[in-house]
């Protein structure tokens, strides 16, 4: 069955140092992984999607993630982070057989001043 | 995003009541999920739906049932309201002819079963 592990519940960064919210999958057959954003009182918007080819994807709002297939991992990252950048994040998998997404348990990055 | 719109936004009500929980689309997409939303379990899939003609259970279908009453209009039910429904619910869609397209989520709808 495919899964998706966000280990971490909270990641905390000051403003304008890197972050990374870590994601890793166990998938039978290729990966498809996305990145989905919440802020409060809103929706899951997408933020990116590996497919195939480049295992370092970019997306929207300055983020990019690294697909790494030796450690089952697609981290998300971002070279400078902004206070705006607060919100819970969601890694998901699309299940191969029944093209349905299966999300991981989120995690709340917190960007202080 | 605005091209998928839900519902009410936010509902109270007792154990044991009926309520629907509406979701429209203007996207024009084939495929539609509800999925709710409870802390520290991330989202889960209730149902989905393919197309007008097509409806399967997600993983937590138990207590809930669907309508897609068109290709643009998804509704989510349930029979009987207990406490532990209380979550933030999703409506969201995707495309069917990308096989790998993300899915659009609406705004959600909280709802609260006392």
């Amino acid at each position: 069955a495919q899964s998706v592990a966000q280990p971490e519940d909270q990641v905390n960064v000051a403003e304008g140092n890197p972050l990374t919210v870590k994601c890793t999958y166990s998938v039978s057959g290729n990966p498809y992984l996305f990145w989905y954003v919440q802020y409060p009182n809103r929706g899951l918007q997408f933020l990116l999607k590996y497919i195939t080819g480049d295992n370092l994807v970019k997306g929207s709002y300055g983020f990019e993630a690294e697909f790494n297939k030796s450690q089952t991992s697609f981290h998300l990252k971002k070279p400078s982070a902004l206070v705006s950048d607060s919100a819970l994040y969601f890694c998901a998998v699309r299940d191969y057989n029944t093209d349905k997404l299966i999300f991981g348990t989120g995690t709340r990055l917190q960007v202080f001043p | 995003d605005a091209d998928v719109t839900q519902t009410p936004r936010n509902r109270i009500t007792k154990t044991g009541k009926r309520i629907m929980l509406e979701c429209s689309q203007t996207k024009g997409h084939d495929r539609m999920y509800w999925y709710r939303q409870d802390p520290g379990l991330g989202l889960r899939l209730i149902y989905y739906s393919f197309d007008v003609k097509d409806i399967n259970k997600g993983e937590i279908s138990d207590g809930y049932s669907v309508s897609r009453q068109a290709q643009a209009k998804f509704s989510l039910s349930l029979e009987s309201a207990i406490p532990n429904q209380t979550a933030l619910y999703f409506c969201a869609t995707s495309d069917l002819s990308g096989k790998y397209n993300e899915q659009f989520f609406g705004p959600g709808t909280r709802l609260t079963v006392l």
